[in-house]
């Protein structure tokens, strides 16, 4: 099954600059992969999903890219602000749309 | 906007006992789902329903537990006799259709077995 790595440490930025979260995954390529924010004690909160035959996909000030070659995908947050601060999920689908695979996560904090 | 619910949002049972925990996905959503996720740990797959039968099974999802769909809008997961190390959050989630698209999450239930 698929390994999914995301940075672990929690990522601090200042308000204003751009948050960039990377995952990264081990096997074969999926179909699609998707983005979630989750705060404490909440369920996830679908963001963005990107196919595997688009480089890019924009929401708002959200961005983000998936690289079939290098097994990896950014995810940009624009202009951040506090109430970004949240974790993000980076996931996978490996069940042909059956199960989502997650990640760990990356923390980000947004500050003034 | 429509959203999953789930009920209780915190279960407090002592280990061995049977509980129940009870999702209402969104209404014209056709594919279900269970996760959980340890404190501190990554969300990790349950089980999937589809069709009032199972679709898929992670290994973590053992004769322990159950799922089931008892009427048009509620979805349970069932833990037979808890153990705990089943103390985590556990999310359900939705689905409209079968091709790639999002989940939607409920805000979880958080089971503590003591």
């Amino acid at each position: 099954s698929q390994k999914i790595e995301q940075n672990s440490e929690a990522l601090n930025i200042q308000e204003g600059k751009t948050a960039t979260l990377t995952c990264n995954y081990t096997n074969y390529s999926p179909a699609y992969l998707q983005w979630y924010r989750q705060d404490p004690g909440r369920g996830p909160v679908f963001l963005l999903l990107i196919r595997e035959n688009e480089k890019e996909k924009r929401k708002e000030r959200l961005k983000v890219t998936f690289d079939t070659t290098l097994k990896q995908s950014l995810f940009h947050i624009t202009a951040s602000q506090p109430a970004d601060s949240a974790t993000y999920l980076c996931a996978l689908d490996e069940g042909g749309g059956n199960k989502l695979t997650f990640g760990t996560g990356t923390q980000l904090k947004v500050e003034l | 906007e429509p959203e999953v619910t789930q009920t209780p949002s915190h279960q407090v049972t002592q280990m061995g006992q049977e509980v129940i925990l009870r999702c209402v996905p969104i209404s014209n959503h056709l594919y279900f789902y269970w996760y959980r996720q340890i404190l501190g740990q990554k969300v990790e797959f349950l089980v999937s329903f589809y069709n009032n039968e199972i679709s898929e099974k992670s290994e973590i999802f053992d004769d322990q537990f159950s799922v089931e769909r008892p009427d048009g809008s509620n979805f349970t997961l069932k833990i037979r006799s808890t153990k705990l190390e089943d103390s985590a959050m556990y999310f359900c989630a939705s689905k409209r259709e079968f091709s790639y698209n999002e989940q939607f999450f409920g805000p979880g239930t958080r089971l503590t077995v003591l």
